[in-house]
């Protein structure tokens, strides 16, 4: 069966400062993994999606994320925080093997200070 | 072009009532999730439908909760004889069609608070 774990509950860090997001995934088979990004009485945004072509994904808002099979990784990385990054992080797996359904991570809170 | 909307956006009931949640998702997406959202949580998967079919309702938590598509577009969550453990925020997402690769689109949620 698929799963994730965000290894970090909350993040804090300074504006301009690089962000880094860690995720370990599960899964029984090709997983596709991806991150949402959930603001404040805002719905589930989709950040980037990796389905098994280049290893290093590229997203909206300058973030990216590396798949690391050997590791079973998912990292969500960005240069340099802005205060509009403040929000919740969920990384997502879903493999045909688990029959499509997705599987949240419990998500990661970012914290930006000024 | 129009997103995943769900109605209400809060809902304050009692102990022990029937509810009923919409989803309306993108027009020509085959594929509609439901998900509950606990404070704190990560979205929990709940049952997913493609075309008017449930393809896995895995995640439905017992028998009280029930969801359909009857035409293959808009669903409804049916929660009977709620409890207080029900409280939670319920999520709706759709897709084009329901392949791992593809994206979930998500509506705002409906609040359920039960008394």
């Amino acid at each position: 069966a698929q799963s994730v774990t965000q290894l970090d509950s909350h993040v804090s860090v300074s504006e301009g400062t690089p962000v880094l997001l860690r995720c370990n995934y599960s899964s029984s088979y090709s997983p596709s993994l991806f991150w949402y990004v959930q603001h404040p009485n805002k719905g589930l945004q989709l950040l980037l999606k990796y389905t098994s072509a280049a290893t290093l994904v590229k997203g909206i808002n300058g973030f990216e994320a590396e798949f690391k099979k050997s590791e079973t990784s998912f990292h969500l990385t960005k240069p340099s925080a802005h205060m509009s990054d403040a929000a919740e992080y969920f990384c997502v797996v879903s493999d045909e093997f688990g029959g499509f359904k997705t599987i949240f991570g419990a998500g990661t809170r970012l914290f930006v200070k000024a | 072009g129009a997103g995943v909307s769900q109605t209400p956006s809060n809902k304050v009931t009692e102990k022990g009532k029937y509810v009923e949640l919409r989803c309306d998702p993108i027009s020509g997406h085959t594929a509609l999730y439901w998900y509950r959202q606990s404070l704190g949580q990560g979205p929990e998967f709940l049952i997913y439908f493609q075309g008017t079919g449930a393809a896995d309702d895995s995640g439905l938590p017992n028998d009280r909760f029930f969801a359909v598509r009857p035409e293959g577009s808009v669903s409804t969550l049916k929660i009977q004889r709620t409890e207080r453990g029900d409280s939670a925020v319920y999520l709706c997402a759709s897709s084009l069609w329901a392949g791992s690769t593809d994206t979930q689109y998500f509506g705002p949620g409906t609040r359920l608070t039960v008394l």
